[in-house]
């Protein structure tokens, strides 16, 4: 079992803050890392695929960057409302195994924007 | 578009009976459906993958006799828990790898089970 971690647990802004959260995950036999956003009782909804060192994606006011080399993706809210209140995952997708396409993730970080 | 649906969102049951979820992909074709499980404060753990018209190939630790996985169509993927025990009270979900979008998976909103 790969270990995917996210940090912090949970995290509560005031409307208008900006934010961030960390996914860090293996550095060998990289294929791609997903951010997703889950919403209570929803489907969880993907936000980016990125799949390249130096990746930088931008969705909104939601962006992330991704470093292979270290292990590590960081994904920004510029000036949260409330409803980007939701629970953020990340998930780690590698080369190694039958499976290709088996994504192991982290425990998420929730996020709570207060008006 | 890129919706996948599940059903039932909850379930109750009582020990020793069977559940089945289904995963259906509701505009997009689904050649590969994986099963996760969640239990609380936990992440997302792969139970299996299955691939449209062969047996599902299971993870280390989760019995295939006790979670049956069938993917009979391009859309559609079962999973039956039988016998279900208290310990199998947790929250699962399906996604769904769209045959030409093969580095995206969609999610379905997950079904809560609650064994008695």
């Amino acid at each position: 079992i790969l270990n995917v971690e996210q940090s912090p647990q949970s995290l509560h802004v005031q409307e208008g803050d900006s934010t961030n959260f960390t996914c860090s995950f293996p550095s060998s036999n990289f294929y791609a890392l997903h951010w997703y956003r889950w919403e209570t009782a929803k489907s969880p909804e993907a936000l980016f695929v990125m799949t390249l060192n130096g990746d930088e994606k931008k969705k909104g006011r939601i962006s992330a960057t991704l470093n292979t080399k270290e292990g590590y993706s960081y994904l920004y809210i510029k000036g949260s409302q409330p409803e980007d209140s939701a629970t953020y995952l990340c998930a780690f997708k590698d080369r190694r195994g039958s499976t290709l396409g088996r994504l192991y993730f982290g425990r998420g970080t929730q996020l709570t924007v207060w008006p | 578009g890129a919706v996948v649906s599940q059903h039932p969102s909850w379930v109750i049951c009582k020990s020793g009976t069977s559940v089945k979820i289904e995963c259906r992909s509701l505009d997009f074709q689904a050649t590969t459906m994986f099963w996760y499980r969640q239990f609380p404060k936990q992440s997302l753990m792969l139970m299996a993958t299955s691939n449209e018209g062969s047996k599902a190939t299971y993870e280390q630790g989760v019995e295939k006799d006790k979670f049956l996985i069938n993917h009979a169509s391009l859309t559609l993927s079962t999973l039956t828990v039988t016998s279900a025990h208290p310990e199998d009270s947790s929250f699962y979900i399906c996604s769904a790898r769209d045959r030409d979008a093969y580095n995206e998976q969609f999610f379905g909103p997950g079904t809560r089970l609650t064994v008695l």
